[in-house]
């Protein structure tokens, strides 16, 4: 299985720019997901990156190093709706079977 | 366009009883998948299903957990002899079989609490 490590909690400020990390470890890699989650709420998707490079998706973006099992996630412009869990997931192909595995999540806090 | 639809949305229980959880996906999607979240932790994998046929199943399911896809729509995740380490939200997803990124779309979730 994986092995996905991210931040437990960031604070930033409003108007800023935040780089959450995940770094992993999978043997069958094929693909890296953003999800946000805000407290009481389903997981929404935000970025895919299958290919190294980054992605860029208006205020957010999403870079990916497969040599090193690492991404970030950046956010630009922090407003206070940013506030909300980021979960970095991996799909793996092991078994045949493309099930993406979740981290723990990083909880972000953004304060005036 | 709905979304993936989930019921109950809670459900409160003594330790011992049944409980049925159902999911019903986006309709053109294929793949249905089940996951468990606690608080602070990110979803868990429970299981996976491809139409009708369930392909994937965690590990760490035990014997007291079973789900169904008949027909490959709607879906439902079934715990029996519920106990308090049970309590969770119980989050299904559904995703596109090909093309794309193939991102998983989520339902609001079933929270159990076990008593």
């Amino acid at each position: 299985g994986q092995n996905i490590d991210q931040p437990t909690e960031m604070t930033a400020t409003e108007g800023a720019i935040v780089q959450i990390n995940c770094t992993y470890q999978t043997s069958g890699f094929n693909g890296l997901f953003w999800y946000q989650q805000h407290a009481g709420e389903a997981p929404t998707f935000l970025s895919y990156n299958v290919l190294d490079g980054l992605e860029e998706k208006g205020r957010f973006s999403s870079f990916l190093s497969r040599s090193k099992g690492y991404s970030y996630l950046l956010l630009k412009e922090l407003q206070m709706k940013d506030s909300a869990s980021y979960l970095c997931a991996v799909r793996d192909r092991a078994g045949g079977s493309y099930i993406p595995t979740f981290g723990r999540g990083t909880s972000l806090i953004v304060h005036p | 366009d709905t979304g993936v639809s989930q019921n109950p949305r809670h459900k409160i229980t003594k330790r011992g009883q049944n409980v049925t959880f159902r999911c019903d996906p986006i309709s053109e999607h294929n793949r249905l998948y089940w996951y468990r979240q606690t608080l602070g932790q990110g979803p868990e994998f429970l299981t996976y299903f491809q139409n009708e046929a369930q392909l994937e199943k965690s590990r760490l399911l035990s014997d007291r957990f079973s789900a169904e896809r008949p027909k490959g729509s709607f879906s439902t995740l079934e715990i029996q002899r519920t106990e308090q380490g049970d309590s969770a939200m119980y989050l299904c997803a559904s995703s596109r079989g090909t093309g794309g990124s193939g991102e998983l779309f989520f339902g609001e979730g079933s929270r159990l609490t076990v008593l």
